[in-house]
């Protein structure tokens, strides 16, 4: 079964807003990680936050992680039409578990 | 750096068929995974390894073999291709031995089982 799922599954925004994206998991983590996917291509890692983080940047991204309500959001700003492309979340248990468990993303497109 | 290759990059299969799948990385990255993509279904990982020798089963590891004879290695073996195996096939690599961090995703095989 799938640990995380991100919210909305489609989302389509003008180029120059801003694109919020939620993940949601079940249950407790060693860190959340988001990828992107363009069409056709493999994942890209975006940013890794871990349990114990509330808030990372990097670029015009933003990841928040609230561990109390088991989710986490990702902010793209002044988006570009070459952000256009499927956004994933993925989660890791931590200790002797070495999997890491993907959504199913959501679908960001970012029209001109 | 290649980074993470995989081979091919297409395949059709008739059911019954066998085939391997290529992975290699040349970052010295200790650990290695397979996944599957579905549309719809996100990744779903199916085998992965903590280093040479090690291996061990994801979520769907039923109709898949692997081994890891070197660190630059991982080849995922289909032994009797189904049609339920038609998916884009990731090899994925990481440097932590720790856990699964920032994974270094290679190009994709689109594989059709006829």
């Amino acid at each position: 079964s799938q640990q995380g799922e991100e919210d909305p599954q489609a989302l389509s925004i003008q180029e120059g807003e801003n694109a919020t994206m939620n993940c949601s998991y079940k249950t407790s983590i060693n860190n959340l990680q988001w990828y992107r996917q363009n069409s056709g291509r493999g994942l890209v890692h975006l940013i890794l936050i871990r349990s114990n983080e509330r808030e990372k940047h990097s670029g015009r991204l933003r990841v928040t992680l609230d561990t109390s309500k088991k989710s986490s959001s990702l902010l793209i700003t002044a988006s570009r039409a070459a952000d256009t492309a499927s956004y994933f979340c993925a989660t890791d248990y931590g200790g002797s578990n070495y999997k890491l468990t993907f959504g199913k993303g959501t679908l960001l497109t970012v029209n001109p | 750096n290649a980074g993470v290759t995989q081979t091919p990059k297409f395949q059709v299969l008739k059911t019954g068929q066998s085939m391997t799948l290529q992975c290699a990385q040349d970052m010295n990255h200790e650990y290695m995974s397979w996944y599957r993509q579905d549309p719809g279904m996100g990744l779903r990982l199916i085998h992965y390894s903590v280093g040479a020798g090690i291996t061990d089963q994801g979520e769907v590891p039923n109709g898949y073999n692997v081994s890891r004879s070197t660190t630059e290695d991982f080849p995922l073996r289909l032994l009797s291709a189904a049609p339920s195996q038609t998916s884009v096939y990731f090899c994925a690599s990481s440097p932590e031995l720790a856990g699964p961090d920032t994974q270094y995703f290679g190009p994709g095989t689109r594989l059709t089982v006829l």
